[in-house]
């Protein structure tokens, strides 16, 4: 299994709904990223967990909580959403983790994205 | 930090024709360069990348080639298809202590 998995694939929600994202590898891969991309635009990097632990929050509302259950799985909690956090909202991995040099293991594999839109 | 410009924004080519794509970083400790394809609704996909140990690689009808000195890299198509058409973005990261760094992406169109 080569791949990283994302649902839902669409998701529309109020501002004051609570949703999650979720997001899945089985690749054995140690350290796994949240990003988030709006039209046209690069992907911005939001959270990184390594070995399952939150090591990376780019300064990021709260109303974003990331939540690494295990070293598969990846969620992104949502709660009291505006407007302009309609985006896409990729998830990767990576089998290196950040702190460590690696001639192979930095290559990050994206899954195909939840395309959130917030009412 | 590091800061990665991309050029051009949009590029268009003629299908069977070669298509560039030019990086420029800015932090010389930088030594991990991939380039990402992403078509319409998916995510990036990972094409190729290139170590600052080697100048250039191929993998069939893509290239990147990578100048430490000028600190530049550039993605190379060579006999475009319809399906190359996308947005490609390059990156640049040092060996896994720090994230990305995306640069704005190049939305290329392959005319048939």
């Amino acid at each position: 299994d080569t791949e990283v998995t994302q649902t839902p694939k669409h998701l529309v929600m109020g501002m004051t709904n609570k949703k999650s994202l979720k997001c899945e590898q089985h690749m054995g891969h140690r350290a796994m990223y949240w990003y988030k991309q709006k039209a046209k635009k690069p992907p911005e990097l939001m959270f990184v967990y390594s070995y399952e632990k939150l090591s990376i929050n780019e300064s990021v509302p709260s109303r974003f909580s990331p939540e690494c259950p295990n070293s598969s799985l990846l969620n992104l909690h949502l709660h009291a959403l505006q407007p302009e956090d309609s985006a896409l909202y990729l998830c990767a991995s990576s089998q290196g983790v950040l702190g460590t040099s690696g001639r192979r293991d930095n290559e990050q594999f994206f899954g195909p994205g939840t395309r959130l839109t917030v009412l | 930090g590091e800061n990665v410009e991309q050029h051009p924004s949009t590029l268009s080519v003629q299908e069977g024709d070669s298509a560039v794509i030019k990086c420029t970083y800015s932090d010389s400790a930088s030594n991990y360069f991939p380039w990402y394809k992403q078509e319409l609704g998916k995510g990036p996909q990972l094409i190729i990348d290139i170590r600052s140990n080697v100048g250039e690689k191929k993998d069939q009808r893509i290239a990147v080639t990578l100048n430490k000195t000028a600190k530049h890299f550039s993605l190379h198509i060579t006999e475009t298809q319809p399906e190359d058409s996308a947005v490609y973005f390059c990156a640049a990261s040092y060996s896994g202590n720090t994230p990305l760094v995306f640069g704005k992406g190049t939305r290329l169109s392959v005319i048939a």
